[in-house]
């Protein structure tokens, strides 16, 4: 079983929309979680840490299931510019997982 | 951008050859970690190096090695190349736990 997985997609959203992305983690011991995005054959840029109580950013709201093992990515009011690919990320003792990423298109 | 640099940008590289990839973390921060991107995947963790020791290591083969000097800066060294070793190779560096990517090196073995 992989220790984060996600739905790879791809989601195509009108401009406008709100858009909710789930990732599930299989080591209830893991620490730290994490959104990144990555733009085409760019690096992974942080997004937002994930903290148990919930967390928002202007148009980005982050949610933190331990029971579940699971965190979650709102994205609300989509625009052109949110088109990427999202990355779940994990921290379990001293290491780093990854999801394979979920790809968003917004489309005009 | 995070200020974290990596050089070469690109490397073409023969099988069973040896390569170096070297990194400058961001100003402060002392954690360098590596990640291989293969195309369509997620980073999968090589391993991280806290304060010039290595602190945690995924799943890849002794071939993969690293060092990180006294300005935190790092090298991570393949040897004994092989196909599959061609990928974005990337590099972040951090204080606490977010971490910060620099642009990636890509590596080509053929």
């Amino acid at each position: 079983r992989k220790e984060v997985e996600q739905d790879p997609g791809p989601f195509n959203v009108p401009e406008g929309a709100t858009v909710a992305f789930n990732c599930t983690y299989s080591n209830s011991a893991s620490q730290s979680f994490f959104w990144y995005r990555q733009d085409c054959r760019k690096e992974p840029k942080l997004l937002m840490s994930v903290y148990s109580s919930g967390n928002e950013d202007g148009r980005f709201t982050a949610q933190l299931n331990r029971a579940s093992q699971y965190i979650s990515l709102l994205i609300r009011d989509s625009k052109l510019s949110d088109s990427a690919t999202y990355l779940c990320v994990v921290n379990t003792g001293n290491q780093f997982y990854f999801g394979t990423g979920t790809s968003l298109t917004v489309i005009p | 951008e995070t200020g974290v640099t990596q050089s070469p940008t690109h490397l073409i590289k023969t099988r069973g050859q040896q390569v170096t990839l070297r990194c400058s973390s961001q100003s402060g921060h002392n954690t360098v970690s590596w990640y291989q991107q293969a195309l369509g995947q997620g980073p999968q963790f090589i391993f991280q190096y806290y304060r010039e020791e290595e602190n945690g290591r995924g799943n890849f083969p002794p071939r993969f090695s690293g060092l990180q000097f006294p300005n935190y800066s790092s090298e991570l060294n393949v040897n004994a190349l092989e196909l599959d070793d061609s990928a974005l190779y990337l590099c972040a560096s951090s204080l606490g736990w977010e971490q910060y990517f620099g642009p990636g090196t890509r590596l080509t073995v053929t």
